[in-house]
């Protein structure tokens, strides 16, 4: 069964550190995605990638950087944590924009 | 600018009676439209789409949803409901051509048995 797995499934952060989230999909897909989710609210789009070694700005990029070094990995990297940062982090993939599948999310805390 | 509106932050109903999840959005052009449903403590998991032709779309676990131009909406629909049911909804937006799906805020669902 394809799958998109996220890791790690939860991390507690220092303000200013650094963080990396990876994301590992099986699904043979072109696109994949970070989104965050804030409590109460709905998905907003950080970055994207429709390639390898490519990346592209989402609605809300700032203090964030993506990584896509093979079509199976897409990293998102919090240079210099802050607290506003703090919130579910989820990894997606797809073969056109139709139909995403999910990881099962990443819950940071930055404190 | 494109939008997605869920103007229902919570809806809570009976196992047996209909529901109804409203969605509505702002496209100028052919939207494709889309309901995910995330279950408590899970991730979000696909549910239906709108991409054209039939104006009612089926998907999985029962429900279905309409688009109207009209009005510009999209809700969501199952009768009856189960407490199996009861998640977060969200409906999502993409514009012909692009591969970024715009989210509403959601609305939680409590069917209580």
């Amino acid at each position: 069964e394809a799958a998109v797995t996220q890791s790690p499934r939860s991390k507690v952060a220092v303000t200013g550190g650094k963080v990396t989230l990876s994301c590992h999909q099986t699904n043979n897909h072109d696109y994949m995605y970070w989104y965050r989710q804030d409590t109460g609210h709905g998905l907003r789009l950080i970055h994207y990638s429709y390639v390898a070694d490519s990346t592209e700005k989402g609605d809300i990029p700032d203090g964030y950087k993506a990584s896509r070094p093979s079509q199976e990995n897409f990293s998102l990297i919090l240079e210099l944590a802050s607290l506003s940062q703090t919130a579910v982090y989820f990894c997606a993939s797809s073969d056109s924009a139709e139909t995403l599948y999910f990881g099962s999310g990443t819950r940071l805390t930055v404190l | 600018a494109q939008s997605v509106d869920q103007p229902d932050a919570h809806v809570t109903l009976s196992e047996g009676a209909s529901l109804e999840l409203r969605c509505s959005y702002s496209y100028s052009a052919a939207p494709y439209l889309f309901w995910y449903v995330q279950y408590p403590g899970q991730s979000l998991q696909f549910l239906l789409k709108y991409i054209t032709g039939d104006t009612v779309v089926k998907g999985t676990k029962g429900f279905e949803a309409e688009f109207r131009k009209s009005n510009s909406s999209f809700n969501l629909k199952k009768s009856p409901a189960h407490w199996s049911d009861s998640a977060k909804y969200f409906c999502a937006l993409a514009s012909s051509g692009s591969w970024q799906l715009i989210f509403g805020s959601g609305t939680q669902l409590t069917v209580m048995p």
